[in-house]
């Protein structure tokens, strides 16, 4: 079983839809969660961090941790197509583990 | 100041040269790291300075040399690279324990 697991992707969706990214991790000790967008030839650039159980919302996005389930997500609200980028799953136990990334989409 | 920022962007080099990255942050971390990301496929982790003192090598071989001179600046020095080794190298940033920022990279072409 790999460390961090995203949805294989890629992931087509709409403008002005809602874009689901998930991501499962098997060390239960982790503590923080974050995801990160990579446009094509640039940096992975940090989008959102979650460290306790529940919702956390900035502007278009949400991140849901559940520990319990060991799992963590990323909603896109009202996606656009700049938002159309890798997103990578990242989890914190003492060095950075990320997951294989998922390619989003956002088609006119 | 908020950004990490690495140069050069851009280096090309053959096997026999001795060439270093050099990356620096003024946001007050204490903890910088290298990474090395090949197409398609998410960073590896390669060195962990905390406190400017090397805490993690991912066992990188040794034609890899980094160096944390001070708080803000983090160089890795290269030396005898094989092709395989071309890639975007990331250097990142954080408080200890907390968030990463990632500068810019740098795309190495080691021919």
């Amino acid at each position: 079983q790999k460390e961090v697991e995203q949805n294989s992707g890629p992931l087509s969706v709409p403008e002005g839809a809602i874009a689901s990214l998930n991501c499962t991790y098997s060390d239960r000790g982790s503590q923080s969660f974050f995801w990160y967008r990579q446009y094509s030839g640039k940096s992975p650039e940090l989008i959102m961090s979650i460290y306790s159980n529940g919702d956390k919302e900035d502007g278009r996005f949400t991140a849901q941790l559940n520990k319990a389930s060991q799992y963590v997500s990323l909603l896109i609200r009202d996606s656009q197509p700049s938002d159309s980028a890798t997103y990578l799953c990242a989890v914190n136990k003492g060095k950075l583990t990320f997951g294989q990334g998922t390619i989003l989409t956002v088609h006119p | 100041d908020t950004e990490v920022t690495q140069t050069p962007k851009h280096l090309v080099m053959g096997m026999t040269n001795k060439k270093s990255l050099k990356c620096e942050q003024h946001m007050g971390h204490r903890a910088m790291y290298w990474y090395k990301q090949k197409a398609k496929k998410p960073p590896e982790l390669m060195f962990v300075y905390s406190y400017e003192k090397l805490s993690i090598n991912e066992s990188v071989p040794s034609r890899f040399s980094p160096e944390c001179p001070n708080s803000s600046l983090l160089n890795l020095h290269l030396h005898a690279l094989q092709p395989e080794d071309s890639a975007l190298y990331l250097c990142a940033s954080s408080q200890v324990g907390s968030e990463q920022f990632f500068g810019p990279g740098t795309r190495l072409t080691v021919l």
